[in-house]
């Protein structure tokens, strides 16, 4: 079945730790996307990609980074640098300019700072 | 600067009746498409219905259906004949342009509906 799987759907850091939270598609989509999503808000976007080897920041970008070395894959680095990375995280991918452009979104990855 | 309003936070209504979830929005392009999802506890985001700015009739899907007013910059979603299943978060969310490069969406805060026996 195609899907977009995240990975781990729960994880558990320290402060000052990096870590990379794992997108993969497999519904040939060319954009791909990443939402935070904390308690009591909406989705805010941090980083998405249009094209492999090509990705845009968002509204949110600081204290992450991303790789789009394949078009199925779309890694998230959630670095030391964030003041605050405690959040449900959330890809997405879509293709821009067909149908209604809904984007498709994984089932989460929920992040906690120990 | 786009915007997503949804003024509540929370909403009951009894099984079998009909819901409705408000949204308005603010954009300076002519060109956009709205969109509901749905998200359940477990997390994921479930999309239900898109309305185009150019589209002269109110989408439907199903027992959904979104009331757009154009003029009114509001796109309300309606749930008829609510189910104990329609119990969750409902997004309300804008894509501002055609969706020709990228599809991203900026988002309200939500409304969380319960539905009750």
């Amino acid at each position: 079945d195609g899907g977009i799987t995240q990975s781990p759907k729960y994880l558990f850091r320290k402060e000052g730790q990096n870590v990379t939270l794992s997108c993969e598609q497999n519904l040939n989509h060319d954009a791909m996307y990443w939402y935070r999503q904390d308690p009591g808000q909406g989705l805010r976007l941090i980083y998405y990609s249009q094209i492999v080897n090509d990705f845009q920041k968002g509204d949110i970008a600081e204290g992450y980074s991303v790789s789009r070395e394949k078009k199925e894959s779309f890694p998230l680095t959630v670095t030391s640098a964030q003041k605050n990375p405690t959040a449900f995280y959330l890809c997405a991918s879509s293709i821009p300019g067909r149908g209604t452009g809904e984007l498709f979104f994984g089932e989460g990855s929920r992040l906690t700072v120990l | 600067a786009q915007k997503i309003t949804q003024t509540q936070p929370g909403m009951f209504v009894q099984e079998k009746e009909a819901v409705t979830l408000d949204c308005t929005y603010d954009t300076s392009d002519q060109s956009y498409g709205l969109f509901w999802y749905k998200q359940p506890s477990s997390g994921e985001m479930i999309f239900l219905i898109y309305q185009g700015s150019y589209d002269e009739q109110n989408a439907t899907e199903g027992r959904y259906s979104l009331n757009f007013q154009k003029a009114r910059k509001s796109a309300n979603l309606v749930i008829s004949a609510s189910q104990l299943g329609d119990s969750a978060m409902y997004f309300c969310a804008m894509r501002e342009g055609g969706g020709y490069n990228t599809d991203k969406l900026i988002f309200g805060t939500g409304t969380r509906l319960q539905v009750f026996p």
